[in-house]
């Protein structure tokens, strides 16, 4: 268990729809990291907050946001969903600064798009 | 992050050490190998990170050339439960994000 949890689980919406996937980090982790699992493309990077503020960007769709609450825990919203999207989604998280530091992940969503 | 490079798959005998290898050969000074698996869809998992110098925790070893371009990850003894995909990711001091790339399906034979 890395102390990150995520929910829901698993999630089923239609085209068009809009979701909201929650995190909560580690206990003291600062930074917190959204990531997306699909199958052509792999895991990758979308966003991260540092302490209730944006401090980095991949390749997070516009259709997608995402913010930090000053709980420190986190929510990804995903709007206008496309079957494309159906991914699972990750969120990490990591102590103290903003550097390399090694990254805990959640057990992730699952999110289908029909 | 540099670019590494890992077989795509590799069997070992439970019981048996597991030696990954990743080739990084335009590493930079600054970058940190790291290595991370995931066991079937769940999230991936942090195993161990190092610069320089090899490293050992209670999961793994991580072996690193004197030159830095390559590395090895060592589990001294495999079991079922290491079946999983490994990541090797070169990441420097200042960057935010983890980098995947395909990584090593590595599956543990009984």
């Amino acid at each position: 268990d890395s102390g990150v949890t995520q929910t829901p689980k698993h999630l089923i919406t239609a085209t068009g729809q809009r979701v909201t996937l929650r995190c909560s980090p580690r206990s003291g982790d600062l930074s917190v990291y959204w990531y997306q699992q699909s199958l052509d493309q792999g895991l990758q990077f979308l966003i991260q907050y540092y302490n209730g503020e944006e401090r980095a960007k991949g390749n997070i769709l516009e259709r997608f946001s995402a913010q930090q609450f000053p709980d420190l825990h986190s929510e990804l919203n995903l709007s206008s969903l496309e079957l494309g999207d159906s991914a699972l989604y990750f969120c990490a998280s990591s102590g103290g600064g903003q550097g390399a530091r090694e990254q805990y992940f959640g057990p992730g969503t699952r999110l289908t798009v029909t | 992050d540099a670019k590494t490079t890992q077989p795509p798959s590799m069997d070992c005998a439970e019981g048996r050490a597991a030696n990954l290898p990743c080739n990084h050969s335009t590493i930079s000074g600054n970058e940190y190998v790291y290595w991370y698996r995931q066991i079937h869809s769940q999230g991936p998992q942090y195993i161990i990170h190092g610069l320089k110098n090899n490293e050992t925790n209670e999961m793994a070893s991580l072996i690193i050339t004197e030159d830095r371009k390559s590395s090895t990850l060592i589990l001294p003894h495999a079991t079922l439960r290491d079946t999983a995909v490994y990541y090797c990711i070169a990441r420097s001091g200042s960057a935010r994000q983890l980098t995947f790339g395909s990584g090593t399906q590595l599956t543990v034979l009984p």
